[in-house]
């Protein structure tokens, strides 16, 4: 059974930056990609980005600017740093699983909500 | 305008069949493909419900199946149960390697 652990900060001022962190157990860390997926408040699901454990990554257009995606597959964790964070970043973040194909995320961590405010 | 358009909201009562529409935009350059449900109760993280338009993963009942007919991908839940009420979302793999999702659609189960 995959599971998905991911933490990080929950409250930032604007102008800080965003970190968390997912880590990978039962699963084959280096056979999928891996991606960062959030939901602010009463609004939809918004795709991050993804990585492999080659460090290859995709981002969404909108964000592209100020995220980055990192891998660490000596520990089978994978990274979400977003910079210069405003109100409108608040929402709750999802590390998951990509499973088949570019969007069958099967697997999920359990989220946090991140907070930005002064 | 949205890549994927969704109803806002759907119902049905229990025994019931509903569908659950997701139109691509004409803007969107490219196929249409890769096409996931997801269902997100609240305060829960989404599940995968179905993958590339028509596949379930293991674990999800077969009254959940999607389709995809020119721009419009569908999924159809039947024999509705209460514990199916929920979001729902639609996802495509889009452009120059990016994931978008619908906004959404509400289902009540009446």
């Amino acid at each position: 059974q995959v599971q998905l652990q991911q933490w990080g900060a929950g409250l930032l001022k604007p102008s800080e930056t965003l970190s968390l962190t997912c880590a990978v157990y039962d699963a084959s860390f280096s056979d999928y990609y891996w991606s960062w997926i959030r939901q602010a408040p009463g609004t939809g699901l918004e795709w991050i980005g993804n990585i492999n454990h080659s460090g290859s990554t995709n981002y969404n257009p909108s964000l592209n600017s100020r995220v980055t995606i990192s891998v660490d597959t000596s520990k089978n964790q994978f990274s979400l740093t977003l910079t210069s964070v405003t109100a409108a970043d608040t929402a709750v973040y999802y590390c998951a699983r990509v499973a088949h194909l570019w969007n069958s995320f099967e697997n999920w961590g359990q989220g946090i909500l991140v907070t930005v405010s002064s | 305008q949205p890549a994927l358009t969704q109803p806002a909201s759907v119902s049905g009562s229990p025994g019931q069949s509903i569908t659950i529409s997701c139109t691509r935009s004409s803007s969107e350059v490219g196929a249409y493909h890769y096409v996931s449900w997801f269902q997100v109760h609240p305060g829960k993280a989404p599940k995968l419900m179905i993958y590339d338009v028509s596949n379930r993963p293991s674990g999800v009942p077969d009254r959940f199946s999607g389709s995809k007919s020119g721009n419009t991908a569908s999924l159809t839940i039947s024999g509705l149960q209460t514990e199916d009420e929920a979001d729902y979302y639609c996802s495509s793999y889009s452009s120059f390697n990016t994931v978008v999702f619908g906004g959404g659609t509400k289902l009540s189960v009446l």
